[in-house]
């Protein structure tokens, strides 16, 4: 199993570029994540999905988008990239049933995609 | 606000027991506690969670307080692969608007000295 993972690993970007992070997750997990992490802070959530064919805003959802291609693949989207996005970004998956009891309910992480804009 | 507390660092020897203490006063009834790591940069590690018990796994223990408004991360002897930011978690216990996210705060570098 490869767990969580992300491609690329690294990007340099210049300003008003765009690009897509992929993410995959081979665990059949219901709902995805993507989180980003500037130095010295915790992640922070900028967008979820909590099945297929569902998407939901975090909390620093501007600047971007996703998708969620299918139960497997989470997508995020800078359409224009800036250097205020220059950071380390971070997809997660996990079984969670909307309305359901959160047990057992961990959080696998990928390894991270370092992205800086010029 | 924030909803849990961590000291911003901390030192242990190695082989010696590391305790990590967590500040979530205002936790609720339905809120359990998660612990996670991340190493050198690496993706988040779950750890361990719990609600008002004590909870014990391969990687290390969880004491929550009667009152459940702190807890403790026991690594029982640490080791230099240790060394990592932990970070202190309280989630809802069902699942629904809000309850989907990790809401990691800046956590605790540990540091396990040779």
């Amino acid at each position: 199993n490869a767990g969580v993972t992300q491609t690329p690993k690294f990007q340099v970007l210049k300003t008003g570029q765009s690009m897509t992070l992929q993410c995959a997750q081979d665990m059949n997990h219901n709902s995805m994540y993507w989180y980003r992490q500037d130095p010295g802070m915790g992640l922070r959530l900028i967008y979820y999905s909590a099945s297929e064919g569902t998407t939901d805003k975090g909390e620093v959802p501007n600047g971007y988008n996703v998708s969620r291609l299918n139960k497997r693949e989470f997508s995020l989207r800078l359409e224009s990239a800036a250097p205020s996005q220059t950071s380390v970004y971070f997809c997660a998956s996990s079984e969670l049933v909307w309305g359901g009891p959160l047990l057992n309910t961990e959080a696998f992480f990928g390894q991270g995609t370092r992205l800086t804009v010029v | 606000d924030a909803k849990t507390t961590q000291p911003t660092s901390m030192d242990c020897a190695e082989g010696r027991a590391a305790n990590l203490p967590c500040n979530h006063s205002t936790i609720s009834g339905n809120e359990y506690v998660y612990w996670y790591r991340q190493i050198h940069s690496q993706g988040p590690q779950y750890i361990i969670h719990g609600l008002k018990n004590n909870e014990t796994n391969e990687m290390a223990s969880l004491i929550i307080t009667e009152d459940r408004k702190s807890s403790t991360l026991i690594l029982p002897h640490a080791t230099l692969r240790d060394t990592a930011v932990y970070y202190c978690i309280v989630r809802p216990a069902y699942s629904g608007a809000g309850s989907y996210q990790l809401t990691f705060g800046k956590g605790t570098k540990l540091s396990v000295i040779p």
